[in-house]
């Protein structure tokens, strides 16, 4: 079956440093890839996603590619804020009566 | 475009009264529906979803169910809350059903605590 897995956390990073989330996957077929970010409180949100391979997702300062070759996707932001702490979802989409599988979430804490 | 309605958004319940938690989709029709939940730090768990109405899929045994009346209203329910079902209970849609590119939608979730 598919499955995500997403590096631990939590990850206590200072502002403007730079930001890695791993994610992995295994699939079957072609799976759509997605990020999706909580903030406290909240319910989940779209973050960013990739349909195919090297295909790169982008939104608010963040990015990540589809590595097909190593069946990663991993989210990079170049220098996060205090207002980016939040618990981050990485998961696919293989279609079909489709059950999207998420990571376990990576907590991101971002201190002044 | 499509607005996930979730209620209550905060619920404290007693040990073994019974729930009900509602959930409505507007500005779309035919949507696979999914309930969540999610204990404190922890990842999400698929409870139950749905491909259409009366249309019921339960990924985890337990004491709650779901029912779907009505194309785009979910509701979960207990007869009798155990201490273990405290936690965060999240609604999602999927729309373009079918297609891998499209993403879940979630709701803003219910904060149950049973006490």
């Amino acid at each position: 079956g598919n499955s995500v897995t997403q590096m631990e956390g939590p990850v206590t990073l200072s502002e403007e440093a730079f930001l890695t989330i791993n994610c992995t996957y295994t699939a079957t077929g072609y799976p759509s890839l997605f990020w999706y970010v909580q903030y406290p409180g909240e319910g989940l949100q779209l973050l960013l996603k990739a349909t195919k391979a090297d295909d790169k997702g982008s939104n608010k300062g963040f990015e990540a590619t589809y590595r097909k070759e190593t069946t990663s996707f991993h989210l990079e932001k170049g220098s996060v804020q205090v207002s980016d702490s939040a618990v981050y979802f990485c998961a696919l989409n293989s279609g079909g009566y489709q059950k999207v599988t998420f990571g376990t979430g990576t907590k991101l804490q971002v201190i002044p | 475009s499509q607005t996930i309605h979730q209620w209550p958004a905060t619920l404290v319940q007693p040990v073994g009264s019974p729930l009900s938690l509602e959930c409505t989709v507007e500005g779309t029709s035919n949507p696979n529906l999914y309930w969540y939940r999610q204990a404190a730090g922890r990842g999400l768990q698929l409870l139950f979803y749905s491909i259409g109405i009366d249309q019921i899929s339960s990924e985890v045994p337990q004491n709650l169910s779901a029912s779907r009346p009505q194309d785009r209203q979910f509701i979960l329910s207990s007869k009798k809350l155990l201490l273990s079902d405290s936690g965060f209970y999240l609604c999602a849609c999927l729309l373009s059903v079918g297609r891998s590119n499209s993403p879940l939608h979630f709701g803003n979730g219910t904060r149950l605590t049973v006490t």
